[in-house]
């Protein structure tokens, strides 16, 4: 069964620390994806990466940075964790092309405090 | 710009009733549409997708939709609901690049 595996399920961190979540999937898929899920606000795209070493920024990156070093794998970094970034987040994966549709790992859920 | 609309946050329905959950896209070009199911503390699992072609898909769990490009519309149905079509479902869509644009979602709620 094709997998996308988030490290942690649950984390809680203080403000000001440097937290890593960590997503590997196992499907030779070139793109990898983080987003955020917030109550009323759906799904909202941080940052994508669509080879190794390449990056892009979506919609909200601020206080973020990602890393992609190998294929398998998509590190999101919040560099000086705040309240406000306290949310689930959502890594996922896709083939080269717009029409596959993504495979979602199970989330972490991130408390800030 | 470019945007989904899903109408209506919570559905309710019995169960054995229709399901049916809206979805609506502003897009100029001709889009790549998706909806996804979250049950509770999990990710999106892909439900179905409409790419080219015949424009009523089938997916997982007995749902369909069907794209109606006048109505710019990708609505969300299955004729009977289960106690375990309880979740939230996302409408989504993609023309061509690499982002896909997620709908607010719309939680289903099955009463027995």
């Amino acid at each position: 069964d094709v997998k996308v595996t988030q490290s942690s399920r649950y984390l809680v961190k203080r403000t000001g620390e440097k937290v890593f979540l960590e997503c590997v999937q196992d499907m030779d898929h070139e793109n990898m994806f983080w987003y955020r899920q917030d109550p009323g606000l759906g799904l909202r795209l941080i940052y994508f990466s669509y080879d190794v070493k390449m990056k892009e920024k979506g919609d909200i990156p601020e206080g973020y940075s990602v890393s992609r070093e190998k294929k398998e794998r998509f590190s999101l970094i919040l560099e000086s964790a705040s309240t406000n970034q306290t949310s689930m987040y959502l890594c996922a994966s896709s083939p080269q092309g717009a029409g596959y549709g993504y495979t979602f790992g199970s989330g972490t859920r991130l408390t800030v405090v | 710009a470019q945007s989904v609309t899903q109408l209506g946050s919570h559905v309710s329905v019995s169960e054995g009733a229709l399901v049916l959950l809206r979805c609506n896209y502003s897009s100029s070009v001709p889009p790549y549409l998706f909806w996804y199911v979250q049950y509770p503390n999990q990710g999106l699992q892909l439900l179905l997708k409409y790419t080219t072609g015949a424009t009523l898909v089938k997916g997982i769990n007995g749902f369909e939709a069907e794209f109606k490009k006048s109505e710019t519309s990708f609505h969300l149905t299955k004729p009977s609901a289960h106690m375990s079509d309880a979740a939230e479902y996302f409408c989504a869509f993609n023309t061509g690049g690499f982002k896909t644009i997620f709908g607010a979602g719309t939680r289903l709620f099955v009463k027995a």
